[in-house]
């Protein structure tokens, strides 16, 4: 299958600052990406939708301002946790999808963040 | 509403079968798929199966799906310990191109 690929895989950061997570398709172009959120021993819960070229969208209840998302190419979305505080860490999982009309969605490793 | 569900854990005996089960709420879900979650990684697809399909078999895999009670489940036949892991049944609906997620099983082996 196709592979996604995000970093880092994991980071520690100081309470206040911002952080970016990168999520990229490595061998197709991604027209889609999609961002969740997945708390201990919980589902995994989409932020938003992003579309390559596009403001993203967001679920109900997700921050557009705080979660900024960045879709600038077919092959790398971003996301950056701005003024992080300790509830804003958990596990975040991007995946990926060639078109709209897709079958099979390809999820990155995930990257653990912990803010202190 | 936008449910999917799935009992939360379970325990089978090594060499068994387990057998997980998701039921869904849209009738419009193009496409039902089970993924694997081993501790601090990512999903990994295990398989998907169409909505006008009835079963889908993949070596050890088993789908079954019944759209009338729009309930899943998954068979994973001579559960082994590297079966360990959190299986989420997850939907794609033709209204919308974003995959839901149930709350995921947690399934654990014991010799």
């Amino acid at each position: 299958g196709a592979v996604v690929s995000q970093h880092p895989s994991r980071v520690i950061c100081k309470s206040g600052t911002s952080v970016k997570i990168e999520c990229r398709s490595l061998d197709f172009q991604a027209t889609t990406m999609f961002w969740y959120r997945q708390f201990p021993k919980q589902s995994l819960m989409l932020m938003a939708t992003s579309n390559e070229g596009s403001k993203a969208t967001y679920e109900q209840g997700v921050e557009k301002d705080k979660f900024l998302i960045n879709h600038a190419s077919l092959t790398l979305s971003t996301l950056t946790v701005t003024s992080a505080h300790p509830e804003d860490s958990s596990f975040y999982i991007c995946s990926a999808v060639q078109d709209s009309a897709y079958t099979e969605a390809f999820f990155g490793q995930g990257t653990r963040l912990t803010v202190v | 509403g936008e449910d999917v569900e799935q009992s939360l854990f379970l325990s089978v005996r090594e060499g068994d079968s387990s057998v997980i089960n998701c039921t869904y709420t849209d009738s419009s879900s193009t496409y039902l798929y089970w993924y694997k979650q081993e501790p601090g990684a990512g999903l990994q697809l295990l398989t998907y199966i169409f909505s006008n399909m009835d079963m889908k078999q993949d070596q050890r895999l088993t789908v079954l799906l019944n759209k009338k009670d729009k309930h899943l489940s998954l068979r994973i036949a001579d559960t082994q310990t590297g079966d360990s892991a959190i299986y989420f049944c997850a939907e794609k609906r033709s209204s919308a191109s974003k995959i839901i997620f149930g709350s995921g099983t947690r399934l654990s082996i014991r010799p």
